[in-house]
């Protein structure tokens, strides 16, 4: 069955530290891994890995992909309370029912205090 | 039986034309969403209804006009799209509180000349 496992669960730092997010999978065919931050009802896309160790970047946020290990890593430098939020690790997994399933971690909630 | 479905599969339409996307799900799913995918570019979610109610608008132009008339309907009403709006436009859905799962349908091409 096709799994992502996203630690740790949750994580309380304060405004400038900087976090570590992990996320490792096990799906058939692989072909990404994406990132998205969710505050709200709906997740927000950050990144899509495809290739190992090439580094995705955007402001403080940056993702690299490890297809030998199997896993991913999220960091965000300097964080800031904005980036307070619940960030999801997902992969496209297999087909049930005719339908392609979107397989997410079950999220790190990041809380950033002042 | 397939989980999430869309009609049509393919579409072509003028940029005068109006046109409806139609998406249906069989899963029970009480939450269901709007994507889009550009060429070369990651999916970028549109709109989200739960329990029919609309909860999500990702800052989409008016000309895309959303519909939800039950749980396992969803329709994306088209008027006076712009070439730039051709792309695929992938339905979901999921269950809340279950998890995040997403089940996609095949999507619909849509190319606007």
């Amino acid at each position: 069955e096709d799994k992502v496992v996203q630690s740790p669960l949750s994580l309380v730092v304060h405004e400038g530290d900087t976090v570590t997010l992990n996320c490792s999978y096990e799906v058939t065919n692989f072909r990404s891994l994406l990132w998205y931050k969710q505050e709200k009802k709906a997740p927000t896309f950050l990144f899509m890995l495809t290739s190992s160790g090439i580094e995705k970047k955007s402001g403080r946020l940056s993702s690299i992909l490890d297809k030998k290990e199997l896993f991913s890593i999220l960091n965000i430098t300097a964080t800031q309370t904005g980036d307070s939020a619940v960030y999801l690790c997902a992969a496209p997994g297999g087909y049930q029912g005719g339908s392609e399933k979107l397989v997410f971690g079950k999220g790190t909630k990041l809380t950033v205090n002042p | 039986e397939t989980g999430v479905t869309q009609t049509p599969r393919h579409l072509v339409m003028g940029m005068t034309n109006k046109k409806s996307l139609k998406c249906e799900q069989h899963l029970g799913h009480n939450a269901m969403y709007w994507y889009k995918q550009s060429a070369k570019k990651p999916l970028e979610l549109m709109f989200v209804y739960n329990f029919k109610e609309q909860t999500e608008n990702n800052s989409v132009p008016s000309r895309f006009s959303p519909e939800c008339p039950n749980s396992s309907h969803l329709f994306l009403h088209l008027h006076t799209l712009q070439p730039e709006d051709s792309a695929l436009y992938l339905c979901a859905s999921s269950q809340e509180g279950q998890g995040f799962e997403q089940y996609f349908g095949p999507g619909t091409r849509l190319t606007v000349t």
